[in-house]
């Protein structure tokens, strides 16, 4: 079974800060990943998907993507407190999305 | 506007019970998608179904089965849920399984 890892677990980031998040599959099959927010109480909103080695960029956030660790990395950057939410990588192997566990990300005013 | 609709919102059963959990897609996707969200988590993916009548499981599908007899609709059935079922569930679909996923708003099962 598929293992996606994400850390951190939670972040914290003052506002206009840098938040960057972490995310690794176990499955050598994947080859496509998504970021997405989910906040409290709502269901998940795709952000940006990667398939590509390389970095990847709008607006305020940029993926990164290395297919032979099967590491991806979200970064914001001037975070702002409307980014305060649950992040959720998912990634693909076949038709099967399996999702990390999430990094809940706090951004101070 | 293209969407997952789920219904209901949300429900209380009684441990025992039966749950029907409904969601309907209008973009004639091909795959859908139950998942569970417990609190704080990630998505845990329950079943996946191809197409009418094409349905293979996840990771987590004891204790549930399924059903599409349309491509536009998806049901999760619960046979005499258990406590541990008390979650959120998110319906997702997509044009094929290669393609981006839209998620319904989810329904918020209590079971008592």
């Amino acid at each position: 079974q598929q293992k996606v890892q994400q850390s951190p677990e939670s972040l914290i980031v003052p506002e206009g800060g840098m938040a960057s998040l972490n995310c690794t599959s176990s499955d050598r099959n994947v080859d496509y990943f998504w970021w997405y927010r989910q906040h409290s109480g709502k269901s998940p909103k795709m952000l940006m998907s990667i398939f590509s080695n390389g970095e990847k960029e709008e607006g305020r956030f940029t993926v990164h993507l290395n297919k032979a660790s099967l590491h991806t990395s979200l970064h914001i950057r001037d975070s702002q407190p409307s980014d305060s939410a649950l992040y959720l990588c998912a990634a693909r192997a076949g038709a099967k999305l399996t999702f990390g566990g999430g990094t809940r990300l706090t951004v101070r005013p | 506007d293209m969407k997952v609709t789920q219904m209901p919102r949300y429900l209380i059963k009684r441990m025992g019970e039966n749950v029907l959990l409904e969601c309907g897609q209008d973009m004639s996707h091909e795959t859908m998608y139950w998942y569970r969200q417990d609190p704080g988590l990630g998505l845990q993916l329950i079943y996946i179904s191809y197409d009418v009548d094409s349905n293979s499981e996840g990771d987590i599908p004891k204790g549930y089965r399924v059903s599409r007899k349309k491509r536009e609709h998806f049901s999760l059935i619960l046979d005499s849920a258990k406590t541990n079922q008390t979650s959120v569930y998110f319906c997702a679909s997509s044009l094929s399984g290669h393609s981006d996923y839209t998620f319904g708003s989810g329904t918020r099962l209590l079971v008592i």
